[in-house]
């Protein structure tokens, strides 16, 4: 079946302008991640969406970011204002709750200018 | 709040040596642990999972890795490292009973296996 998709997968943007990066989850998965990966780096977890329930913001850097997850499928991880710090491959995943492993998508690639 | 280390940011081995791939967390509860791979321009894959059971778990491509309680290790291992295991490894953990669905990944050790 289809995996993680992403789009766009890669960004190029100004500094101080608005982004929007999408993740299409795996049909059925209840939870759905967010990370970002600075060049050569781990992953910093940002936010992850479980079902119905409220999601955890714990790692939102900052509150120029916020996401969504519309219809328990679809999520959008929006960026305000950008900054060049920002620039990062940004990852989403999903998984099955009961199996806890998660499926990455290939991610969007940031760059701001 | 729970956490990883993996104190090596690279490994190098010779094809056909055995490899181990280290990684201690920190967590309040039980961890749920994982191991996932990053392949030169392809995406994250999961290797292989604890969450309960035996301390020693099997994964893919022949990967393996032994949960220590008293240490507060995973370390990710295989008898014998092929060219085509050189990528980057992550660690990972989540305590289900304060973080629930939260994951933290450690830093990611570079593994390079010379031919």
């Amino acid at each position: 079946g289809a995996g993680v998709s992403q789009s766009p997968s890669n960004k190029v943007t100004e500094k101080g302008k608005d982004v929007e990066l999408r993740c299409d989850p795996i049909s059925g998965h209840t939870a759905l991640y967010w990370y970002r990966q600075s060049l050569g780096q781990g992953l910093e977890f940002l936010i992850y969406f479980q079902g119905n329930s409220a999601p955890d913001k714990s790692g939102l850097p900052s509150d120029r970011f916020s996401a969504e997850r519309t219809g328990g499928s679809v999520s959008t991880l929006t960026i305000q204002r950008t900054q060049q710090e920002d620039s990062a491959v940004y990852l989403c995943a999903s998984a099955l709750a009961g199996l806890n492993e998660q499926f990455f998508g290939p991610g969007t690639r940031l760059t701001v200018l | 709040a729970q956490s990883v280390a993996q104190p090596e940011d690279q490994v190098n081995v010779a094809e056909g040596n055995p490899l181990t791939v280290k990684c201690t967390y920190s967590v309040s509860g039980n961890p749920y642990l994982f191991w996932y791979v990053q392949y030169p321009n392809r995406g994250l894959q999961f290797l292989l999972k604890y969450i309960t059971g035996d301390n020693l778990v099997k994964g893919s491509y022949g990967f393996e890795a032994e949960f220590n309680k008293s240490q507060t290790s995973f370390h990710l291992k295989k008898p014998s490292a092929l060219v085509s295991d050189s990528a980057l490894y992550f660690c990972a953990v989540r305590d289900p009973n304060t973080g629930g669905f939260k994951t933290i990944f450690g830093a990611g050790t570079r593994l390079f296996v010379k031919a």
